[in-house]
């Protein structure tokens, strides 16, 4: 079972490029996620999805796209690459429970280095 | 004041020794609370979810004080497999979900 998977794994861009992080997951989740990890931070998440067809932003949305045209496929977009957007990117996805939302289960992450 | 703090370590611990970990969070409204293992460059994994009553799994176990806004893992009988980084993992309603910075462990012989 592959769970969820996310490609590349590793990318470097030059400032000003755009790119496309594929999150794919094989669990039939409901729920989506993109965070971003930087040292000494915890994850914040960048945006979300609830289901196919929606998007919300997170924490921190700016200088980022996203869609979810098939409920198992969570893209996010980078349009114009900036140093500051160098990081380590993880998806998630999750099902509702009875609280709200499940245990988050996380894609192994892209490393995104922007010079 | 970041939402969730956590002490960032390193914690150093022989094997067989038992270790405490401390996370507190600001949003008194906090609804749910999860201890997430991060290994060296790999993906965030649920290690425990955090109950009022406290819980334990093994040699692991999770207390929250909802007066006091904090939660702990303490860890027994420490195994070099336990190194990692743990991540404090407070849910304040929807979606959000607020990680700590996370605590390092490391396990020696």
């Amino acid at each position: 079972n592959a769970g969820v998977t996310q490609t590349p794994k590793f990318r470097v861009l030059k400032t000003g490029q755009s790119m496309t992080l594929l999150c794919a997951q094989d669990m039939n989740h409901e729920y989506m996620y993109w965070y971003r990890q930087d040292p000494g931070m915890g994850l914040r998440l960048i945006h979300y999805s609830v289901g196919e067809g929606t998007t919300a932003k997170g924490e921190v949305p700016d200088g980022y796209n996203v869609s979810r045209l098939k409920k198992q496929n969570f893209l996010l977009g980078l349009e114009s690459a900036a140093p500051s957007q160098t990081s380590v990117y993880f998806c998630a996805s999750s099902y509702p429970n009875s609280v709200g939302v499940g245990e988050l289960f996380f894609g192994e992450g892209s490393r995104l280095t922007v010079l | 004041r970041k939402e969730v703090e956590q002490d960032p370590g390193p914690f150093n611990v022989p094997e067989g020794a038992t270790v405490a970990f401390n996370c507190t969070y600001s949003n008194s409204a906090s609804q749910s609370f999860f201890w997430y293992r991060q290994d060296c460059r790999k993906e965030p994994k649920l290690l425990m979810s955090v109950y009022s009553s406290g819980n334990e799994d093994g040699r692991f176990t999770a207390q929250l004080n909802r007066a006091s806004q904090y939660i702990s893992l303490l860890i027994r009988d420490s195994k070099l497999s336990d190194s990692a980084t743990y991540l404090c993992v407070v849910r304040t309603g929807g979606f959000k979900t607020i990680f700590g910075a996370g605590t390092r462990l490391f396990v020696k012989a």
